[in-house]
């Protein structure tokens, strides 16, 4: 069993839909959150990161984390054809620059204009 | 400011071949990670250096090796390429002391084992 599941898609929804991305993890030592952004033949950007339980707002992304569930969102809303990309959660243990992250597979995800 | 950077973008090696990939961190960074990202899946963690040491590895074999030098830059070599090693290597840059969600990713060497 991988440690972090992400349903890998592909998603398509119509432009100005909100936009809901999960992830499943197994392992307790996981503490702190983050969803990346990737763009076809780039590298991942980071979009929001969380370390407690409930939501996190910045702009049109919420990301909410439920720990007691080891289950954690990314929502988008008003989505734009500019939001399709593959997002990635990832997770680690520590808060420490140098921790190593975990991801998840990646949900490819297109938004119809 | 020069973001990480990363060279070559693609290469095509043969099976059985060494390959070396490099990557320059993000200005005032001391530290790099290599991440391995296989079609259709997300990265995973190879191997981290700091002070020109290998502190952290992910559950890769011997073959895959690397070098930080004295300017932060690294190196990652590949031994013996099978056709599973045909990826998108990522290397991502951060600085001790700083949090987790402060390491930037280049955008990668795409690696084609035939």
């Amino acid at each position: 069993q991988k440690e972090v599941e992400q349903d890998p898609g592909p998603l398509s929804v119509p432009e100005g839909a909100i936009v809901s991305l999960n992830c499943t993890y197994s392992n307790s030592a996981f503490q702190y959150f983050m969803w990346y952004r990737q763009y076809s033949r780039k590298g991942p950007e980071l979009l929001m990161y969380t370390y407690s339980s409930g939501n996190k707002e910045d702009g049109r992304f919420t990301a909410q984390v439920d720990k007691s569930s080891k289950y954690i969102s990314l929502f988008i809303r008003d989505s734009q054809p500019s939001d399709s990309a593959t997002y990635l959660c990832a997770m680690s243990a520590s808060n420490f620059g140098n921790e190593k992250l975990t991801f998840g597979t990646g949900t490819r995800l297109t938004i119809i204009p | 400011d020069a973001g990480v950077t990363q060279s070559p973008t693609h290469l095509i090696k043969t099976r059985g071949q060494q390959v070396t990939l490099r990557c320059s961190p993000k200005s005032g960074h001391d530290t790099v990670s290599w991440y391995q990202q296989a079609l259709g899946q997300g990265p995973q963690f190879i191997f981290q250096y700091y002070e020109e040491e290998e502190r952290q590895r992910g559950n890769f074999p011997d073959r895959f090796s690397g070098h930080q030098f004295p300017n932060y830059s690294s190196e990652l070599n590949v031994n013996a390429l099978l056709l599973g090693d045909s990826a998108l290597y990522l290397c991502a840059s951060s600085l001790v002391g700083t949090y987790t969600y402060e390491q930037y990713f280049g955008p990668g060497t795409r690696l084609t084992v035939t």
